[in-house]
C-alpha cells in the first residue's frame, strides 16, 4: 500500500531551527510537496522536490533522497508565525498525492 | 484575486440532510478537487474532475456526489447526509502541470448531527 509517514507533533524554540522529517512508500514517485497550514486556514504550498538534493527557499529548505524514500523541511530562525501544521505529500505513478497526517509544529518562546 | 472560494463556511445538518458545498475559482485551472480533513488524518481526496463536463472518484467517494457543469464550478453533494460526514472539507485546483501546486479554498467545516 502507499503510505506517509510524519511525526505528529514537535515543539521548538523561538530562533531555534528544527527538522520535520516525512517518509514514503508509492506506487512510483513524481515528487515531494510540503504544505503550510495554520490552525482554521488552509494549506499553502511550501516546496516541491523531484530530484534529490536540497532546495532553499528563504528560512525553509527542503531536501529529498528518492533512493531512501526520506525528506525532510527544515526551518531556520523560527519565528512564532512558523507555529502550524507542516503536510507531507508524494505524487504517485499516476500523479495522485498521497498526504501524510501532518506535523504540528508548536514554537515555544 | 480571490483564488479558489468555497461556500457555505460553515453549515451543521441534521442526518438524512441534503445539502451542495460549492467551489469556484478564477485562475482558470483545469483540475479541481475536493478532500475532506480529519483530525489526525491526511488529506482524503473525494472526487476530481480534469475539466470541465468531467468527474472521477477519489480515494473516499461513497456518500457524496459531484459535478463539473462550468470549468470554474465544482459541485459536492452529500444526498443523506451522515454523522461520519462530519468534517471539514476543501476545494483545491491547479492547472495542467501534474507537478503544480494546489491552491485550496478556505475550507467548509460540515457538522451533521
Amino acid at each position: 500500500g502507499q503510505n506517509i509517514d510524519q511525526p505528529t507533533e514537535m515543539t521548538a524554540t523561538e530562533g531555534a531551527i528544527v527538522q520535520i522529517n516525512c517518509t514514503y512508500q508509492t506506487s512510483g514517485f513524481n515528487g515531494l510537496f510540503w504544505y503550510q497550514q495554520h490552525a482554521g486556514e488552509a494549506p499553502t504550498f511550501l516546496s516541491y522536490n523531484v530530484l534529490d538534493g536540497l532546495e532553499e527557499k528563504g528560512r525553509f529548505s527542503s531536501f529529498l533522497s528518492r533512493s531512501k524514500g526520506y525528506s525532510y523541511l527544515l526551518l531556520k530562525e523560527l519565528q512564532m508565525k512558523d507555529s502550524a501544521s507542516y503536510l507531507c505529500a508524494a505524487l504517485d505513478s499516476n500523479y495522485q498525492l498521497i498526504w501524510g497526517a501532518g506535523t504540528k509544529l508548536i514554537i515555544k518562546p | 484575486n480571490a483564488g479558489v472560494t468555497q461556500t457555505p463556511k460553515f453549515r451543521v445538518l441534521k442526518t438524512g440532510q441534503s445539502m451542495t458545498l460549492l467551489c469556484a475559482q478564477d485562475m482558470n485551472h483545469e483540475y479541481m478537487y475536493w478532500y475532506r480533513q480529519d483530525p489526525g488524518m491526511g488529506l482524503r481526496l473525494i472526487h476530481y474532475s480534469v475539466g470541465e463536463g468531467t468527474t472521477a472518484k477519489g480515494e473516499v467517494p461513497d456518500g457524496y456526489n459531484v459535478s463539473r457543469l462550468k470549468k470554474q464550478n465544482f459541485l459536492l453533494g452529500l444526498e443523506s447526509a451522515a454523522p461520519s460526514q462530519t468534517s471539514v472539507y476543501f476545494c483545491a485546483a491547479r492547472g495542467i502541470a501534474a507537478t503544480g501546486e494546489l491552491f485550496f479554498g478556505e475550507g467548509s467545516r460540515l457538522t451533521v448531527l
